[in-house]
């Protein structure tokens, strides 16, 4: 497709149960990224790829949070033993590249902890 | 790290009012700096972009210039619309991510 694909758009969970969230990046985008955003806040940073490479994992908050792009595509957010606190939308976004290219953000994944 | 800092919201105008939203940042070096808008349910979309100073970043009627000496990148906007009501970020960005600030959300009325 021609933007940046994220699913799925709702995920309701019970606490301690484990979630995957997806990201499809644009075609041929090298860096991938996700971020965290609660509500009424601005994006914050969780991790960036480069091809498959995971080269900064510094805003992932806690052990439980766990990202992959096995063959440098389609990349996964995998949060285990959700609480309440992951609650919040997650979104991804692609660039061509890392030097100051824009990044294009998908429309998010709102997860919901119950 | 960098830091970017908006005017509180919401700022709320009248159809074809002027528009500046305040934004100044703190960073290493001299990074690119964006505007990204996200309308309600939806992800952001970038507005418009700079990547060095004095660079005059434009698009849909929108304006920023990036101002080295005071560290700022206000947006403006001559006539806004009711279409333009939405949350807008300001970020800074410096290697492999983007910094946002709280956003500042606008409300256009008619």
């Amino acid at each position: 497709g021609a933007g940046v694909s994220q699913s799925p758009r709702y995920k309701v969970a019970k606490r301690g149960q484990d979630v995957a969230l997806r990201c499809d990046p644009i075609s041929g985008h090298v860096s991938l990224f996700w971020y965290q955003q609660a509500l009424g806040q601005g994006p914050e940073f969780l991790t960036y790829f480069q091809n498959e490479a995971q080269l900064d994992k510094s805003g992932l908050p806690s052990d439980r949070f766990f990202a992959e792009r096995p063959e440098g595509s389609v990349s996964t957010l995998k949060i285990q033993r959700t609480q309440q606190e992951d609650s919040a939308v997650y979104l991804c976004a692609s660039s061509l590249s890392v030097d100051n290219q824009p990044q294009h953000f998908g429309d998010g994944t709102r997860l919901s902890i119950l | 790290g960098n830091s970017v800092t908006q005017m509180e919201g919401p700022v709320t105008l009248s159809e074809e009012a002027f528009l500046t939203i305040n934004c100044t940042y703190t960073a290493t070096g001299y990074p690119s700096l964006f505007w990204y808008v996200q309308y309600p349910g939806e992800g952001l979309q970038l507005l418009l972009k700079a990547t060095k100073a004095d660079d005059k970043g434009s698009n849909k009627g929108f304006e920023a210039t990036y101002r080295k000496e005071t560290t700022s990148f206000h947006l403006e906007k001559g006539s806004v619309q009711v279409s333009d009501s939405a949350v807008y970020f300001c970020a800074p960005g410096g290697g492999n991510k983007l910094t946002f600030g709280t956003g500042t959300q606008l409300k256009v009325e008619l």
